[in-house]
């Protein structure tokens, strides 16, 4: 099966912890993606990774890190999580340039 | 800055009905993607058109590049229509940039 894999699919943790989450993609493609939705259903990019060039958001802030081994993976640790980390965040996949981009299942995390 | 923006915000259509999306975004785009997302929250890509028309199924989608629109127009709505939908951007291989989406309610 040929998809965007994510795991855990929901997550709960508590302020201060640290958590990550795996993606992987089974298309071929060279480029992946992590995206946050938060509670007003926004899609927000946070990183693009290509050829392991990193695109960061600015507006992410520092704690969080991407890590990848190799161009069909790409996870996403939290250092040290906060209440409004709390969001959906979905990982996705495209070749390079302008191509369609697939979607994950997400991972939910809730910080108590 | 970059933006996309998506209306109406809601749509309640009765099953059969017909429905128009609208997407307005800011700045020349080279992709322009349709995107469903379930009330369960997993997104689904419904289309990629970044000029002209494009059906599949029964959505037909259309995007006028010069003018920096696209609308969605979904046929013969089904309960299972509902959800919703979002609109998304990219400027050339760049991240996506996603609309606010129109959440679309379809009653038998």
């Amino acid at each position: 099966e040929t998809a965007v894999f994510q795991t855990p699919n929901y997550h709960v943790t508590q302020v201060g912890n640290e958590v990550s989450f795996n993606c992987k993609q089974t298309l071929g493609h060279d480029t992946m993606y992590w995206y946050k939705q938060d509670s007003k259903k926004l899609l927000k990019i946070m990183f693009s990774y290509n050829n392991k060039q990193l695109i960061v958001n600015e507006t992410v802030p520092r704690r969080f890190s991407p890590q990848s081994s190799d161009k069909a993976h790409l996870n996403l640790r939290i250092k040290s999580v906060e209440p409004e980390d709390s969001a959906v965040y979905l990982c996705a996949s495209s070749s390079t340039g302008p191509d369609t981009q697939y979607f994950g299942p997400g991972t939910r995390l809730l910080v108590l | 800055g970059q933006q996309v923006q998506q209306s109406p915000a809601s749509l309640v259509l009765q099953e059969g009905e017909n429905a128009e999306l609208q997407c307005n975004f800011s700045s020349t785009a080279t992709q322009l993607q349709w995107f469903y997302q379930s009330p369960g929250g997993s997104l689904v890509s419904l289309l990629s058109n970044p000029s002209g028309t494009k059906h599949t199924g029964r959505l037909t989608s259309t995007t006028v590049t010069k003018e920096r629109r696209s609308s969605l127009h979904i046929s013969s709505s089904q309960t299972t229509d509902s959800g919703t939908y979002l609109c998304a951007m990219d400027q050339g291989g760049r991240a996506l940039i996603f609309g606010t989406g129109t959440t679309v309610s379809v009653s038998p």
